[in-house]
């Protein structure tokens, strides 16, 4: 089976840089994902990994590591428009997502 | 236009009655999901196709039927719809690894 863990709430400072944690356990790995949703729309691709370390783009960037089965997203100069949900999803062993409940990101001024 | 489209937008219906949400892709991904979004729950997996002769079932697929009418289309029906099937309702397709996912509907069952 899979269980995908991150925190529910954070609240970070505009300007300043954020780490949202995710654990798995799966019975089969094909890779981790990272989506931004703002509320009520569309989630939105921003990173994935398959191979352990660091993956950077520009002021995000996403970590590995499989044999933790532990990722972390980083922002870096948070904005006020980074305030969504931040969903980790697991690709699984059969190629479809399997999402955590996301992570509600509050940026505050 | 949007690569993935979804119909309605918004719908609010009655329990018991039967509907259907559906979606269409202009990607040319032959795979493609439906997914429900629940307050706390995220996003769970309903049904998924990797083709057109295939269809199998997520996570929490009873009460729930699709139909895959052609590459671009799939289709979600609720037979009897339930209050606690109000949801944001998501369709999604992929190829590999990049989901694309419509902009949602919105269904409320009163």
């Amino acid at each position: 089976g899979q269980n995908i863990d991150q925190p529910t709430e954070m609240t970070a400072t505009e300007g300043a840089i954020v780490q949202i944690n995710c654990t798995y356990q799966t019975s089969g790995f094909n890779g981790l994902f990272w989506y931004q949703q703002h509320a009520g729309e569309a989630p939105t691709f921003l990173s994935y990994n398959v191979l352990d370390g660091l993956e950077e783009k520009g002021r995000f960037s996403s970590f590995l590591s499989r044999s933790k089965g532990y990722s972390y997203l980083l922002l870096k100069e948070l904005q006020m428009k980074d305030s969504a949900s931040y969903l980790c999803a697991d690709g699984g062993a059969t190629n479809k997502l399997i999402f955590g409940t996301g992570t509600l990101l509050a940026v505050q001024p | 236009d949007a690569d993935v489209t979804q119909t309605p937008r918004n719908r609010i219906t009655k329990t018991g009655k039967r509907i259907m949400l559906e979606c269409s892709q202009t990607k040319g991904h032959d795979r493609m999901y439906w997914y429900r979004q629940d307050p706390g729950l995220g996003l769970r997996l309903i049904y998924y196709s990797f083709d057109v002769k295939d269809i199998n079932k997520g996570e929490i697929s009873d009460g729930y039927s699709v139909s895959r009418q052609a590459q671009a289309k799939f289709s979600l029906s609720l037979e009897s719809a339930i209050p606690n099937q109000t949801a944001l309702y998501f369709c999604a397709t992929s190829v590999f690894r990049g989901y694309t996912f419509g902009s949602g509907t919105r269904l409320t069952v009163v």
